[in-house]
């Protein structure tokens, strides 16, 4: 069974910076693209960032694009988003996902719970 | 960037009636490459549809998605209480890749 646990989410103040993690479990983790998608509060769903199986092709949303970094280490089975100058409107819950692919960008077959992360002063 | 339109915001329906969603693409979808996710309250999203029509393991068949033209269909055939949720559609077809604004779909 596919398992993806976030961590990492926290009241931050704008400006600074966090670090998400999603450990996965229940599948070759490194076979597979994988993403983070936000969901700001009572909003709908929004792509963050994904990454490749080798970490070649990284891709990211115009709204994260230079203060966002994803990236991933396959040893250990586990995502990571490099949150920098964050912003109030970065507020949301983050989910970690897995696509349906190994190196081209697909849909989202598996999703986390979310951990939430919260700007402001 | 490819713009997802859902329509219409909220549908609100009795159980056992049909539900038609509606997801409007601003230009052509490469490949019918759309899927389609459930999310209850509380809950993270759950695949449906993909490739516009292709249910997900273990999506009973009352689900079913079709594609004419940039505009793509989420039918319910006869809600089940656990149907009522919001519905987002989603294209892969290009970067970025983009959601629809979602359907809440609510007890009438």
């Amino acid at each position: 069974e596919v398992q993806l646990v976030e961590s990492g989410g926290t009241f931050v103040q704008p400006g600074r910076s966090l670090r998400l993690s999603c450990a996965a479990s229940g599948f070759s983790f490194d076979s597979y693209v994988m993403h983070w998608v936000r969901q700001a509060p009572g909003k709908g769903l929004e792509w963050v960032a994904g990454i490749n199986w080798d970490s070649f092709i990284v891709h990211y949303a115009d709204s994260v694009k230079g203060r966002f970094t994803i990236s991933r280490d396959n040893a250990r089975n586990s995502l990571y988003l490099q949150m920098d100058s964050l912003r109030p409107e970065d507020t949301a819950l983050y989910y970690c996902a897995k696509d349906k692919g190994g190196s081209l960008f697909f849909y989202f077959e598996s999703w986390g719970q979310g951990t939430l992360v919260t700007v402001s002063s | 960037e490819i713009v997802l339109t859902q329509s219409p915001g909220t549908l609100s329906l009795s159980p056992g009636e049909r539900a038609t969603l509606s997801c409007r693409a601003s230009q052509s979808v490469s490949r019918s490459s759309l899927a389609w996710y459930q999310q209850k309250p509380g809950h993270a999203p759950r695949l449906l549809m993909y490739y516009a029509s292709t249910r997900a393991t273990g999506i009973p068949d009352r689900f079913s998605g079709s594609e004419s033209g940039t505009d793509f269909t989420l039918t319910i055939s006869r809600l089940e209480p656990e149907d009522f949720a919001v519905y987002y559609c989603q294209q892969y077809g290009s970067s970025p890749l983009t959601f629809g604004g979602g359907t809440k779909v609510e007890i009438k």
